[in-house]
């Protein structure tokens, strides 16, 4: 198994671009989420999917936009990019709510 | 969720024990405790988790104190990968990952 794969592993945006970071996983997990890792700062809840289908918000959502059409593909849309958004993004996923979770290896985001 | 505090860094031989303690005093008797370990510009990686009980496995052993209030993760014989940032977080039982706080953690240095 591969894991949890994400791409890119690093981009540079300007102000105003948009882009999707890619997120796959292969262990048939229902439970995928994204978050987001600042400098000297702890992991922050972006959006979550407990299923095919089936999205919500976390703590940062603003900006941010995901989807979830296929149980492996978790893809996460920032629309109109600003300098707040750099920052090292994780994708994750887990057998169940409660679950430990498996991390990709982050995509490291800059906007400028 | 009941918030944790770790020492910010953490010094260790390679070869030797690496004792990584955690404070948990508010935590309830229903939160679980949970580690996970992150090595520079990758995801973090889940250790262990316990309840009340000491557990081992093929990484680490989490020795949670009769009060529940602290826990300790040991590293039996640490190398020089492990060294990582390591974060304590506790959970309720019927809670779920969405809900997680993720602090600074503990820096682990494995020296030779």
């Amino acid at each position: 198994n591969a894991g949890v794969t994400q791409t890119p592993k690093f981009r540079i945006l300007k102000i105003g671009q948009s882009m999707t970071l890619q997120c796959a996983q292969d262990m048939n997990h229902n439970y995928m989420y994204w978050y987001r890792q600042d400098p000297g700062m702890g992991l922050k809840l972006i959006y979550y999917s407990v299923g095919a289908g089936i999205t919500d918000k976390g703590e940062v959502p603003n900006g941010y936009n995901v989807s979830r059409s296929t149980t492996e593909d978790f893809p996460l849309r920032l629309e109109l990019a600003a300098p707040s958004q750099t920052s090292v993004y994780f994708c994750a996923s887990g057998t169940g709510e409660r679950s430990p979770l498996h991390f990709g290896n982050g995509t490291r985001l800059t906007v400028t | 969720d009941a918030k944790t505090t770790q020492p910010p860094s953490m010094d260790c031989a390679e070869g030797r024990a690496a004792n990584l303690p955690c404070n948990h005093s508010t935590i309830s008797g229903n939160e679980y405790v949970y580690w996970y370990r992150q090595i520079h510009s990758q995801g973090p990686q889940y250790i262990i988790h316990g309840l009340k009980n000491n557990e081992t496995n093929e990484m680490a052993s989490l020795i949670i104190t009769e009060d529940r209030k602290s826990s300790t993760l040991i590293l039996p014989h640490a190398t020089l990968r492990d060294t990582a940032v390591y974060y304590c977080i506790v959970r309720v039982a019927f809670g779920n990952n969405r809900k997680l706080i993720w602090g600074l953690g503990t820096s682990l240095a494995v020296n030779p």
